[in-house]
């Protein structure tokens, strides 16, 4: 079973520009995380998707928004990208598993730098 | 608000050593807790996942025990190995089951 894929891996980009991440999650997983990371505060969710719906979202501002397509694939954006954007985002899927429980798998990450 | 909080935040020890690294949350309303293992610049590795309702989980060289009433979770790794460096995370879900609130991480070096 192929496990979360995230595309691009890395990406350069320059404040004021916006930026569009993808995330392909585990074939029958149906829910989608989305998390920050950076240095100084280490990981934080971002929002989740379920069935093309937004379920959770964290405190981020409004430039940060997803969306999630009907075969679960999900994307991110960040629109008017700031020096504070840069960070590693990692997407997470998860499903229903053994005893139920939501065992979250993760991607490789992209690592987003702002210039 | 859930918070988790990682003891030591690094850790040096020589290859074969076992070793106990630690995580406490706050709220122990939690539905499970799970352990995950990071290299420097890449992506997450599920190690374990304890269920509320287990007292211990294992894999291989790996054991994760869950204590809900006093909030703290042990990940026991045994015999030690330089290809166990790495950071390791441990995390519980805040809410909802998909969203987790991470510690900070514990920092481990196996030395030869």
């Amino acid at each position: 079973k192929a496990g979360v894929t995230q595309t691009p891996r890395y990406l350069i980009k320059t404040r004021g520009q916006q930026v569009t991440l993808s995330c392909s999650p585990i074939s029958g997983h149906r829910s989608v995380s989305w998390y920050q990371q950076t240095p100084g505060q280490g990981l934080q969710f971002l929002f989740e998707y379920f069935s093309e719906t937004q379920r959770n979202k964290g405190n981020f501002p409004g430039r940060f928004s997803g969306r999630q397509f009907s075969n679960s694939r999900s994307e991110m954006n960040v629109s008017t990208l700031e020096l504070g954007d840069s960070a590693l985002y990692l997407c997470a899927s998860s499903g229903l598993g053994g005893r139920g429980s939501y065992e979250q798998y993760f991607g490789p990450g992209t690592r987003l730098t702002v210039t | 608000k859930q918070e988790v909080t990682q003891i030591p935040a690094a850790l040096s020890v020589p290859e074969g050593e076992n070793l106990v690294l630690n995580c406490s949350f706050t709220d122990s309303a939690i539905y499970n807790l799970q352990w995950f293992r990071q290299d420097p610049g890449k992506g997450l590795t599920s190690l374990l996942l304890i269920q509320s309702s287990q007292r211990e989980q294992t894999s291989g060289r790996l054991n994760a025990s869950l204590d809900k009433s006093s909030g703290r979770s042990t990940l026991y790794i045994a015999a030690s190995q330089p290809g166990d460096s790495a950071t390791y995370l441990c995390a519980v879900p805040t809410g909802t089951a998909s969203k987790l609130t991470f510690g900070t991480g514990t920092r481990l070096q196996v030395t030869l």
